[in-house]
Parts: C-alpha cells; sequence; structure tokens
C-alpha cells in the first residue's frame, strides 16, 4: 500500500474487555514495530518483528499484552482485559529492515478505555 | 540497553530566534541518531538522519561521539516548525529507541 494502515482509528471500549489493533504495513517491510504514546509519556516501545527472527517482546507492559504478525505482513496487536491506563494512542511502524532505512509511521489507532 | 533522553519537554521560542532542542543517548556501539518530527494532528515523520548529514527545513543536527549527543538545531525558527521533536536511536538490532519528545513552540 502507499502507507502504515492501522485499524481502527477510534476504539472506545469498557474496562475488561479486549481489543485488537491491527496494523498494515508498507509492502515489502520486514520490520514492523508498535509503540505506544501516551500524554506526557513520550513514545513507548512495546514490540518489534523483524523478518523471520523471534519477535523482541521486551517493551510489552504485562502479560495482558500480545502481538503477532502473520505471513510476515499484518500484525494484530491484542489487550485483554483492558484497563483505563491502557487509553493511549497505538504506533505502528514499519521499515525495510536494514540500516539506514526510513522508518514509516501509520496514523495511530487511539484507544480509549472507559 | 539504549536509552535516549531529551531533557526539556516544552521549548518555547519567538520568530526568527535560533533553536536547539537537547538530545542525548547511551549505547554502547555505534548508534544510528534520528530526529522525528509530528505536526499537529500529522502522524510522525522521519526530519533528519545523522547518516545523511543533510539539512532538512533548515535543522540540523550533528553527532558527538564525545558527548553522545545529537542535538537538533535551526537558526531562525518559524512558526510552522512548532511541532513535536523526537530524538531516536537505532542499534545493531535496527529497533527505534524514541526519547520523550521536546514539543516546541514558535511564538509570532
Amino acid at each position: 500500500g502507499a502507507g502504515v494502515s492501522q485499524s481502527p482509528s477510534n476504539k472506545v471500549t469498557e474496562k475488561g474487555k479486549d481489543v485488537e489493533l491491527r496494523c498494515d504495513p508498507i509492502s515489502g517491510h520486514t520490520a514492523l514495530y508498535w509503540y505506544r504514546q501516551s500524554l506526557g509519556q513520550g513514545l513507548e516501545f512495546l514490540i518489534y518483528f523483524q523478518g523471520n527472527s523471534a519477535p523482541d517482546k521486551s517493551g510489552l507492559p504485562s502479560d495482558r499484552f500480545s502481538a503477532e504478525r502473520t505471513g510476515g505482513s499484518v500484525s494484530t496487536l491484542t489487550i485483554q482485559r483492558t484497563q483505563q491506563e491502557d487509553s493511549a494512542v497505538y504506533l505502528c511502524a514499519s521499515s525495510q529492515g536494514s540500516i539506514g532505512n526510513t522508518i514509516y509511521f501509520g496514523e495511530g489507532s487511539w484507544l480509549t478505555v472507559v | 540497553a539504549q536509552r535516549v533522553t531529551q531533557p526539556e519537554k516544552l521549548l518555547s521560542v519567538f520568530k526568527g530566534a535560533p533553536v536547539e532542542l537537547k538530545c542525548n543517548y547511551s549505547y554502547s556501539g555505534s548508534p544510528e541518531l534520528f530526529w522525528y518530527v509530528q505536526y499537529s494532528r500529522q502522524r510522525l515523520q522521519l526530519l533528519l538522519r545523522h547518516i545523511s548529514r543533510e539539512s532538512i527545513k533548515g535543522f540540523t543536527a550533528d553527532l558527538n561521539k564525545g558527548e553522545t549527543s545529537f542535538h537538533l538545531k535551526k537558526p531562525f525558527a518559524q512558526e510552522e516548525d512548532s511541532a513535536m521533536y523526537y530524538c531516536a536511536l537505532s542499534g545493531s538490532n535496527y529497533k527505534l529507541t524514541f526519547g520523550k519528545g521536546t514539543l516546541l513552540t514558535v511564538n509570532p
């Protein structure tokens, strides 16, 4: 596609519900990242996929958070039993996964937990 | 571990004044450093990276390995420069680590 696409753009969910956020990276990009952007917290790294390597999950804040990437393309970030502190913008980005390659961001999924 | 520090959350300058957004990093190897910018209601986008040694929109940034810094500078700020600026570091595994960002406001 022309850019990184994320859906939904906005999601309001009740505390305790599960949510899934989807990311379609730029075609051919082997690297895919998820970040969380909260007011006053900047950009928080969540998870990184690179080709067929095991993902770097070191940024996932709790075991309620998980992500997968199917077929080396589309990725889904799942948050189980959402809490109010999960409210944030979840950003996906992709790149060609090598030195000097630009990382392109999606517009983000704004999650509000009420 | 890789870490990026942006000491200023907020920076306010007047139009035409010089601006410097500070960035310091911690990384044991040879990092790639970037500046990303997010204008109001727009997606995060790359502004510049140190390996390109380029000037974008009048901004420059020099990697100082001795001071482990990558400060972003512009001699004459414009109102349209008002945005959120993030410094970022990429290590050997290409994972991008961001600072917490600096909100730049350029006043008329």
